[in-house]
This record gives C-alpha cells, sequence and structure tokens, in this order.
C-alpha cells in the first residue's frame, strides 16, 4: 500500500491553456474522488467515480472541467481553458468503501 | 445540502497545553472523519468516528450523532501539531454509492515551543 499519488504536484499555466492532473489510487479501492481546495477554505467536492463509472458530478463542475478513469485504475483531470479562477489544490482520494484517503494534491496557478 | 461548522477557527497552544476543536453537522451522516493538513497541504486521515469515542496516542475523538456534534481533543500538545484540522462527514440520506464528504472551514491550530 504506497498510497495515493499525484502528479504533477504543481503546475502552473497560463491563462487559455489546457491541463491535465493524473491520480492514482490505492490499490483495489474502486471509489475514487476529486475534491477542489481554495486559499483558506476546506475542500470542495467535484466529482466521484465507482470503479470505471462517473457517478455523481458537482455543479462546480464546469463543462470545463471532464474527469475520466479508464479500467477503473487511474483517473485523469482536465480542465480545457483555464481561468484565473481555477488556481487552486485539486485533491484526490480513494476509498473501499467509506474512509477515504487523500493524495497529496496537485497546486495549479493560473496567470 | 448538509452543513458542516467548526469551532474555533483559530487557536493558539503553548507546547504542552490541551485543546478541544468542535465539530457540528446539521444532519444525520454515516461518515465523519477529522483529518489534519501539514503545511504541504496533505491531508492526513485521525480518526474515521461517525459515532462512538476513538483514541490514538495524545489525539482523541468523540461523535455524539444524536445530537450531531464531533470532538477532538489533542492533549500534551507538540509544536507538530500545528496545522489545519478538518472535520469532513457523509450525509446519510444521500445516495448510498456516493458517500462524497462535506468540509467544514477548518480550526488553524498553532502550537508555540
Amino acid at each position: 500500500d504506497t498510497g495515493v499519488s499525484q502528479d504533477p504536484r504543481h503546475k502552473i499555466t497560463k491563462r487559455g491553456q489546457n491541463v491535465t492532473f493524473r491520480c492514482d489510487p490505492i490499490s483495489e479501492h474502486n471509489r475514487l474522488y476529486w475534491y477542489r481546495q481554495t486559499l483558506g477554505q476546506g475542500p470542495e467536492f467535484l466529482t466521484y467515480f465507482q470503479n470505471e463509472a462517473q457517478l455523481e458530478k458537482s455543479r462546480l463542475l464546469s463543462d470545463r472541467f471532464s474527469a475520466e478513469r479508464p479500467k477503473g485504475s487511474f483517473s485523469t483531470l482536465e480542465i480545457q481553458r483555464t481561468e484565473q479562477g481555477d488556481s487552486a489544490m485539486y485533491l484526490c482520494a480513494s476509498s473501499p468503501q467509506i474512509t477515504q484517503y487523500f493524495g497529496p494534491g496537485t497546486r495549479l496557478t493560473v496567470l | 445540502g448538509i452543513q458542516v461548522e467548526q469551532s474555533p477557527p483559530d487557536l493558539i497552544l503553548q507546547e504542552g497545553a490541551n485543546s478541544t476543536l468542535r465539530c457540528n453537522f446539521s444532519d444525520s451522516v454515516n461518515n465523519l472523519q477529522w483529518f489534519h493538513q501539514n503545511p504541504w497541504g496533505q491531508l492526513i486521515n485521525l480518526f474515521y468516528i461517525p459515532s462512538g469515542t476513538k483514541q490514538n496516542g495524545r489525539l482523541s475523538a468523540t461523535t455524539v450523532a444524536t445530537e450531531r456534534y464531533s470532538l477532538l481533543y489533542i492533549s500534551s500538545s507538540q509544536t507538530t501539531d500545528s496545522g489545519v484540522y478538518f472535520c469532513a462527514v457523509a450525509g446519510r440520506m444521500i445516495k448510498a454509492a456516493g458517500n462524497k464528504l462535506t468540509f467544514g472551514g477548518g480550526t488553524r491550530v498553532l502550537v508555540k515551543p
């Protein structure tokens, strides 16, 4: 059990560019979650996968955001046409059933 | 959706002191977790405690589900306890398969040597 890993850890991009983040969950965890955390706030739910199926999406997930989990293993979160308001920490969590375990996050800065 | 409030928002402690952090939530829950977020942003699991009492070293937690609150106790605080403590819950009434967490605003703890 190596824990949840995320890549990259930091990303700086210019407004209008596309970015993609990767999350590798704990092996055999069939549930995977994405959250976003802005400075001084608690994390907010974005989306949830059970195996490869995306079962729930927050209203925070605009049409510029897309997430996938092919084959129920790793997941990617893509943001198209980034805006300065997208600057945040993007956190991934995995769970075997109830308890969620978080990765180290990807910190995105949009200039 | 479910609401989560944490108090106090900020806490300054002298090393060795004890403290209590509180989490109030607005509805029945089937998951309640306490996390410590370190300065690098990593959320570290402290407790899964939808009800009852648990202890882990100098930390302990109690959740009174019927009264919709949870308490986190830090005893003999150390400088390494500094950081932000979050309470997060998943409401019982949401889709059973989802279990998404709603976080409180956190308690920022600074332990001075």
